[in-house]
């Protein structure tokens, strides 16, 4: 079946590094995937998505690409900041089927 | 703010009883989905309505049920309660029954249920 594989947490950086959060998936067919952030105490928030292999979603400075080649959709950032300190889940849509990765922690230090 | 309204936003009971969440979707979306998040679970998807009929089923207990309104609103009734269905429990809207290039799903703030 369909399923994400992300890079452990929890990820540690200073302010202004630069971030790479990895993500690869399994899937059928040709799935939609997503970034979502969830921020200390609130429900999910999409981030940013592709629908088809090679677009680029970009938001708030992040941005991630759909690699049909190595099924990847890592998400970057150029220099973090201490707000973006929350929990990064990837995530597919393929037909009805929705998949999380387990969720990457965040953490960005002044 | 998404647009996809929860409540209540805290929930304690006790081992054995039921309990009942409601969602209210965005304006306009026929979609209403249900997730459980736990700490060693991750998110998991429960299950899905579009426009008042059941439209998937992921990992959803038999002790658990749902059901979406003629107004799109939807509740997910919790029975039988274990310690470990301690859970935030979100639900998410879209306007299709599944996602497009135009569409996504918009997340509620969650219910956070404790079972003691």
């Amino acid at each position: 079946g369909d399923s994400v594989t992300q890079m452990e947490g929890p990820v540690t950086l200073s302010e202004e590094a630069f971030l790479t959060i990895n993500c690869t998936y399994t899937a059928t067919g040709y799935p939609s995937l997503f970034w979502y952030v969830q921020y200390p105490g609130e429900g999910l928030q999409l981030l940013l998505k592709a629908t088809k292999a090679d677009d680029k979603g970009s938001n708030k400075g992040f941005e991630a690409t759909y690699r049909k080649e190595t099924t990847s959709f890592h998400l970057e950032k150029g220099s973090v900041q201490v707000s973006d300190s929350a929990v990064y889940f990837c995530a597919l849509s393929e037909g009805q089927n929705f998949v999380f990765g387990p969720g990457t922690r965040l953490s960005v230090l002044p | 703010d998404s647009g996809v309204t929860q409540t209540p936003k805290h929930l304690i009971t006790a081992t054995g009883q039921r309990v009942t969440l409601r969602c209210s979707p965005r304006s306009g979306d026929l979609s209403v989905y249900w997730y459980q998040q736990s700490l060693d679970q991750g998110l998991q998807f429960l299950i899905q309505y579009y426009n008042g009929e059941e439209r998937a089923k992921g990992n959803i207990l038999e002790r658990f049920s749902a059901q979406q309104f003629p107004d799109l609103h939807s509740e997910l009734n919790l029975s039988s309660l274990e310690l470990g269905d301690s859970a935030l429990y979100f639900c998410a809207s879209s306007v299709e029954w599944r996602v497009t290039s135009t569409d996504t799903q918009y997340f509620g703030p969650g219910t956070r249920l404790t079972v003691l």
